[in-house]
């Protein structure tokens, strides 16, 4: 079965770095694009970054271009998220996400496994 | 960048029918038909209820539809029932492999 789990939250004060992990299972991890989500604490969520699968393209929200880096670990079936310059409004649960295409005349897109979360609280 | 704008609240009673209004812009909803629908229950993750505007992956009740009408996508939850009460979240995709997700609406069953 899929599994998704994220690690490496914390606490951190404003202006520091944390790096997360997303260990990947049960499926062929190079073939997929994969996501980071956040959600803010009683809030929506919120897209952060994508990375295709082989980690030769990447983009981000405009809340988090310039500080955030994501990366991959094919050969280790991980999924990262380099922070830095962080800011009290980057504190969030933040997901791991896969992306599922479905292809077809017209291909369809949707996150179809997430994780359960790590926390990430900037504060000082 | 700007969240796509989805009524706060909606609550129906058990049987009824509720609709979840998702509305964007011509750079998002309006120019793709790739919005999905996600289910989030308290503690939990986002679970997908619709893709493609109106797909329903294996295992998603067909109580559950989308549709999409110019800028604005919309999910339906007929013959609502009491698992159904979560919170409920538009996404759609916005160009250059960006994303955008509504601002989420609360689903009370009465």
């Amino acid at each position: 079965q899929v599994q998704l789990v994220e690690s490496g939250g914390g606490v951190v004060q404003p202006g520091g770095s944390l790096r997360l992990s997303c260990a990947a299972s049960g499926f062929t991890f190079e073939n997929y694009d994969m996501h980071w989500v956040r959600q803010a604490p009683g809030k929506g969520l919120e897209w952060v970054a994508f990375i295709r699968y082989d980690g030769s393209n990447k983009y981000f929200s405009d809340s988090v271009k310039g500080r955030f880096i994501t990366s991959r670990d094919n050969s280790k079936n991980t999924l990262y998220l380099q922070m830095n310059s962080l800011r009290v409004e980057d504190t969030a649960v933040y997901y791991c996400a896969k992306y599922r295409t479905i292809f077809g005349v017209v291909p369809k897109y949707y996150f179809d496994y997430w994780g359960q979360g790590t926390l990430v609280t900037v504060s000082s | 960048q700007s969240a796509l704008t989805q009524p706060p609240s909606v609550s129906g009673s058990p049987g009824q029918s509720v609709t979840i209004s998702c509305t964007g812009t011509s750079s998002d909803v309006g120019n793709y038909n790739r919005v999905s629908w996600y289910q989030q229950s308290p503690g939990a993750a986002p679970k997908v209820m619709i893709y493609g505007v109106n797909n329903r992956p294996s295992g998603v009740p067909d109580r559950f539809s989308g549709s999409k009408s110019g800028n604005t996508a919309s999910l339906t939850i007929s013959g609502l029932q009491a698992e159904d009460e979560a919170d409920y979240y538009c996404c759609s995709y916005a160009g250059t492999y960006t994303f955008v997700f509504g601002t989420g609406t609360k689903v009370t069953v009465l």
